[in-house]
């Protein structure tokens, strides 16, 4: 069965440091890779999307970068840190059908002090 | 503008009653609708896929229904018990969108026994 990693599950970093969220699945291939962030009360914003290794969309233009490592590896960064990434970042995988629901990981709470 | 909008006041049924969710969407046209389930802290946990020429999607206690033409999809629980108490996400998919979901905020459902 296929299963999804993402860690750590809480980080409280300073403003200005740098920021390193990795998820990885297992148990598929080339499977759709995504990031999200969701704010209280709000909908889940698309940060990130691949399709492939090396192939990163980005939804909103932002403080932050994806890449994708590895087959099963997708990575969000930060170089500096901003109040405003405080929130919680989920991962998650698709199979590559258009209607592929999606598999979440158990997420990141981050707050940036 | 375009939206997708859940009640986002929380949601109190007794146990063993029927609890019923709406997802109310304007000004898209949606190809499928899912609907997924999240506890506090975790990620979301996909429950089902309705597609638009479908009316209903049954899936043991949990029914779904799609209403193109009123722009709204109803997700509901039979015989509600209080393991089902989380918070309910709906989630379209454009026709023309590739890999973006459209999320709703989702609404919170308390089953008191």
């Amino acid at each position: 069965s296929q299963t999804i990693h993402q860690w750590p599950a809480t980080l409280v970093q300073p403003v200005g440091s740098p920021l390193s969220l990795e998820c990885t699945v297992e148990g598929t291939s080339n499977p759709n890779l995504y990031w999200y962030r969701q704010a209280a009360g709000r909908g889940l914003q698309l940060l990130f999307y691949s399709v492939g290794i090396g192939q990163i969309s980005s939804e909103v233009p932002q403080n932050l970068s994806a890449s994708r490592p590895q087959d099963r590896q997708f990575i969000l960064s930060s170089k500096k840190l901003l109040l405003s990434d405080s929130g919680f970042y989920l991962c998650a995988w698709s199979g590559g059908e258009y209607n592929s629901p999606l598999h979440f990981g158990n997420g990141t709470r981050l707050t940036v002090t | 503008s375009q939206k997708i909008e859940q009640n986002s006041e929380a949601l109190n049924i007794q146990e063993g009653k029927t609890a019923t969710l709406t997802c109310n969407y304007t000004n898209y046209s949606p190809a499928y609708l899912q609907w997924y389930r999240q506890d506090p802290g975790r990620g979301p946990v996909f429950l089902l896929l309705i597609r638009e020429n479908e009316k209903e999607k049954r899936k043991e206690r949990l029914k779904v229904t799609f209403d193109t033409t009123l722009k709204q999809s109803l997700f509901h629980i039979t015989a509600s018990q209080p393991a089902d108490s989380a918070t309910y996400l709906c989630a379209l998919t454009p026709v023309d969108s590739n890999y973006q979901l459209i999320w709703g905020a989702g609404t919170k459902l308390i089953i008191k026994p």
